[in-house]
């Protein structure tokens, strides 16, 4: 099975841009979820989704927003890029019947804001 | 507010030796704690997991012991390896939060011949 894929893996913006990352999770997994991970703050929790509707959302300002489609891949957007939205975002996607937390990540799309 | 506080930052072992990660949660509501592991360039993957009604989980090298009294849970790695070298997380979460992670900060672990 392959694994959780994202798109793209590296990209570099400039301040007041915006961003779309995508991810596509595991073959039959339905949920899918965003994490950000920077040195500082570590790995902090954005939002989750399943079947097409959020289902949990982070501390995060509403410039990060994020959307799921009916074939469970999903996308998450930064608005008006700052400095500090410089980090990896993960994405993670876990099976129905799984435990709560049982997550499988993919590598990561690594944001530079300039 | 940090609810989740991992210690050491940083970890070196020898190999052959035991390596231990520390972690403390402050929500009681908290009812699932998962390890996770990541290599440099790579996401985390999960390592082990355990629930708080189990004092202890064991998986190969792997253990987990829990003190729900504490609030208190952490990993050991036995017969440590070069391989194990990465950066550990702990993390919790709630069942019926969905997937919902709350994260350690990370213990980066060398493990030295």
């Amino acid at each position: 099975k392959a694994g959780v894929t994202q798109t793209p893996r590296y990209l570099i913006k400039t301040r007041g841009q915006q961003v779309t990352l995508s991810c596509s999770p595991i073959s039959g997994h339905r949920s899918v979820s965003w994490y950000q991970q920077t040195p500082g703050q570590g790995l902090q929790f954005l939002f989750e989704y399943f079947s097409e509707t959020q289902r949990n959302k982070g501390n995060f300002p509403g410039r990060f927003s994020g959307r799921q489609f009916s074939n469970s891949r999903s996308e998450m957007n930064v608005s008006t890029l700052e400095l500090g939205d410089s980090a990896l975002y993960l994405c993670a996607s876990s099976p129905e019947d799984s435990r709560p937390g049982e997550l499988f990540f993919g590598e990561g799309s690594r944001l530079t804001v300039l | 507010q940090q609810q989740v506080k991992q210690s050491p930052q940083s970890l070196i072992v020898q190999k052959g030796g035991i390596s231990i990660i520390n972690c403390a949660y402050e929500n009681t509501a908290f009812d699932y704690f998962p390890w996770y592991q990541q290599f440099p360039g790579k996401g985390p993957a999960l390592l082990i997991a355990i629930r708080p009604d189990v004092s202890e989980k064991k998986e190969g090298r792997f253990t987990i012991s829990f003190n729900k009294s504490a609030k208190q849970f952490s990993l050991h790695i036995m017969d440590s390896q070069p391989g194990d070298s990465a950066t550990y997380f702990c993390a919790a979460s709630i069942t019926g939060g969905g997937n919902k992670l709350t994260f350690g900060t990370g213990t980066q672990l060398k493990v030295e011949l």
